[in-house]
């Protein structure tokens, strides 16, 4: 089945820890997104990378690295300079067309010990 | 990208459609209105677009005003399943897929 996964469900991270969130698709498409979303709150774009070895911050990049070395993946590393890290965590991605070709994944619960 | 409104929760009964309104007074004209979906602790889902007439689909039918200032989006027979958070966004369609979401409404199908 085409789709995009997202590991692990549920991370959880010590103060000062970098962790990384994976995010793989195999839609073939060419751009992929990070969004985080707060509780009761919207989304807030992180990243976006529009193709292989190419990406933008978003809204909210501080505290965040992200590598785009393959076009199926698209791994977000969140840093320990991230002071306020516990949220929830959504990844997509879409074609060349609009917006209604994104396409999001199950989502990453990060939460800090 | 154009501001929009949406009431922040609403309840409809199953069965009953689901009338759901975002205001978006500032759209360009070559802005398009996309809606998304959110069940708890699940990914946003697409619904439907449009950008001055209105549009059907298997999940949804979305109605523009004239002035295309608001619109609104029609759940004809609403279960249980469609209990969940509803965004309006407002794009431009060539503009990037980056998406901003807003509060949205959080719409409770009761049975």
């Amino acid at each position: 089945d085409g789709g995009i996964t997202q590991s692990p469900k549920y991370l959880f991270r010590k103060e000062g820890q970098n962790v990384t969130l994976s995010c793989e698709q195999n839609l073939n498409h060419d751009a992929m997104y990070w969004y985080r979303q707060d509780p009761g709150q919207g989304l807030r774009l992180i990243y976006y990378s529009q193709i292989v070895n190419d990406f933008q911050k978003g809204d909210i990049a501080e505290g965040y690295s992200v590598s785009r070395e393959k076009k199926e993946s698209f791994p977000l590393t969140v840093t320990s300079a991230q002071k306020n890290p516990t949220a929830f965590y959504l990844c997509a991605s879409s074609s060349s067309g609009g917006p209604e070709t994104q396409y999001f994944g199950p989502g990453t619960r990060l939460l800090v010990l | 990208d154009a501001k929009t409104t949406q009431p922040p929760s609403m309840d409809c009964a199953e069965g009953r459609a689901a009338n759901l309104p975002c205001n978006h007074s500032t759209i360009s004209g070559n802005e398009y209105v996309y809606w998304y979906r959110q069940i708890h602790s699940q990914g946003p889902q697409y619904i439907i677009h449009g950008l001055k007439n209105n549009e059907t689909n298997e999940m949804a039918s979305l109605i523009i005003t004239e002035d295309r200032k608001s619109s609104t989006l029609i759940l004809p027979h609403a279960t249980l399943r469609d209990t969940a958070v509803y965004y309006c966004i407002v794009r431009g369609h060539n503009a990037g897929n980056m998406l901003t979401f807003g509060g949205g409404t959080r719409l409770m199908v009761k049975p």
